[in-house]
């Protein structure tokens, strides 16, 4: 595997429903990324990581707990979920959390019924 | 808090070049990045501007005015392939690798 992979690409998940994202980065950084894309809507970051401690919160619910265990490993639990949630989470990585490149992994496309 | 402005949609011919452009507003700016994404898929990086000037990379180029909180990006000798979102992103000092992205520019290259 190279580059950043995202699991699962795709998830159903009802609003009681608990689950997780993963992201598994491939490249030796020391950045990590949650990203929320929504249809017409810019890409908002959501959490920043960097060594493995988060730099950035930016005012997400609490029904999203990202979890960073070590430098190559991001994941976002899930739960109670509303439908206006259903998105596409992209994770990315890079360098440092310094202005450099950020790479992206292919997204989870989530729904929420 | 930061702005950003790009078209939404735009349309070009096979061969042709294109300009997308983006305004920014911010406060602190570090640089600004374009991002390549085609549906479905990740967004790719393209280029990255900090200093006023044109920077270019094959059939892509990006600029960048500071002083006018303007950047484009070119795209020459229009593909097929080139059919894609663009996307515009801000990264501000002091917010680490904080990206603020606009909604991007959807391109449709015709033959």
């Amino acid at each position: 595997e190279t580059g950043v992979t995202q699991t699962p690409r795709h998830l159903v998940m009802g609003m009681t429903n608990k689950k997780s994202l993963k992201c598994e980065q491939h490249l030796g950084h020391n950045a990590m990324y949650w990203y929320k894309q929504s249809a017409k809507k810019p890409l908002e970051l959501m959490f920043v990581y960097s060594l493995e401690e988060r730099v950035e919160n930016n005012s997400v619910p609490s029904r999203f707990s990202p979890e960073c265990p070590n430098s190559s490993h991001l994941f976002l639990h899930l739960h109670t979920l509303q439908p206006e949630d259903s998105a596409l989470y992209l994770c990315a990585s890079s360098q440092d959390s310094r202005d450099n490149e950020q790479f992206f992994g292919p997204g989870t496309r989530l729904t929420v019924l | 808090g930061q702005n950003i402005d790009q078209p939404t949609e735009m349309t070009a011919t096979e061969g042709a070049i294109v300009q997308i452009n983006c305004t920014y507003q911010t406060s602190g700016f570090n640089g600004l990045f374009w991002y390549q994404q085609h549906a479905g898929e990740a967004p790719t990086f393209l280029s990255y501007n900090v200093l006023d000037g044109l920077e270019e990379k094959g059939r892509f180029s990006s600029f960048l005015s500071r002083s006018k909180g303007y950047s484009y990006l070119l795209l020459k000798e229009l593909q097929m392939k080139d059919s894609a979102s663009y996307l515009c992103a801000v990264s501000i000092t002091g917010g680490g690798n904080k990206l603020t992205f606009g909604t991007g520019t959807q391109l449709k290259v015709e033959l």
